[in-house]
């Protein structure tokens, strides 16, 4: 059974694209977080999605983000306009149901020039 | 509002020393703690997972408390070793919103 897998891994945007960075959580988990870690802080919630909803997202800044898992596919988190606070790295996490374990994937990088 | 605090953030010991790196919590409502090491520029490894109900956990040179009551956490590492070298994380896993809340860690530097 893969573990929680993210991509790209490593991500550059210039100021002003979009960046969507995908996560595909572990087979039979339907319950997906993901958490952004600035430099120097701590990893901070975003938003929780399970399948087709968001459940939760309380995390995410007001303009330019989206997240959503779709029926089919991974989940995306997309960030449009990216600027050079938006360097982080990206972490998504699954589990298989509600106040559970969640399971990390690797994280992606995103720089922004 | 869940806080998580690590004490210290930043520590270094010689090899082969016994420590202690702390947590705590101000919310006791959480479902789980857990502790997590992460090596610079990498992902998050999961270390223990202690559920609400249970007191500890081991792992090879680690034992990880929970005191829920007074909202403390305690990872406990044994004959440290260089490899050890990370930081070292804390999270709860929040009742009421199924959110971890993580500490801003303990960067553990073993002296060789």
């Amino acid at each position: 059974n893969a573990g929680v897998m993210q991509n790209p891994r490593h991500l550059v945007r210039r100021r002003g694209q979009e960046a969507r960075l995908r996560c595909s959580p572990m087979k039979g988990h339907s319950h997906v977080y993901w958490y952004r870690q600035l430099p120097e802080e701590g990893l901070k919630f975003m938003v929780y999605l399970q399948k087709e909803n968001i459940i939760d997202e309380s995390g995410m800044p007001k303009e330019r983000f989206s997240a959503e898992f779709p029926k089919e596919g991974p989940s995306i988190l997309r960030i449009q306009q990216v600027v050079r606070g938006d360097s982080a790295a990206y972490f998504c996490a699954s589990s298989p149901w509600r106040a559970y374990e969640q399971y990390f994937g690797p994280g992606t990088r995103l720089t922004v020039t | 509002k869940q806080e998580v605090t690590q004490i210290p953030a930043a520590l270094s010991v010689p090899e082969g020393e016994n420590l202690v790196l702390n947590c705590s919590f101000t919310d006791s409502a959480i479902y789980n703690l857990q502790w997590f090491r992460q090596d610079p520029g990498k992902g998050l490894t999961s270390l223990l997972l202690i559920q609400s109900s249970q007191r500890e956990q081991t792992s090879g040179r680690l034992n990880a408390s929970l005191d829920k009551s007074s909202g403390r956490s305690t990872l406990y590492i044994a004959a440290s070793q260089p490899g050890d070298s990370a930081t070292y994380l804390c999270a709860g896993g929040m009742n009421r919103d199924d959110k971890i809340i993580f500490g801003k860690g303990t960067r553990l530097h073993i002296l060789p």
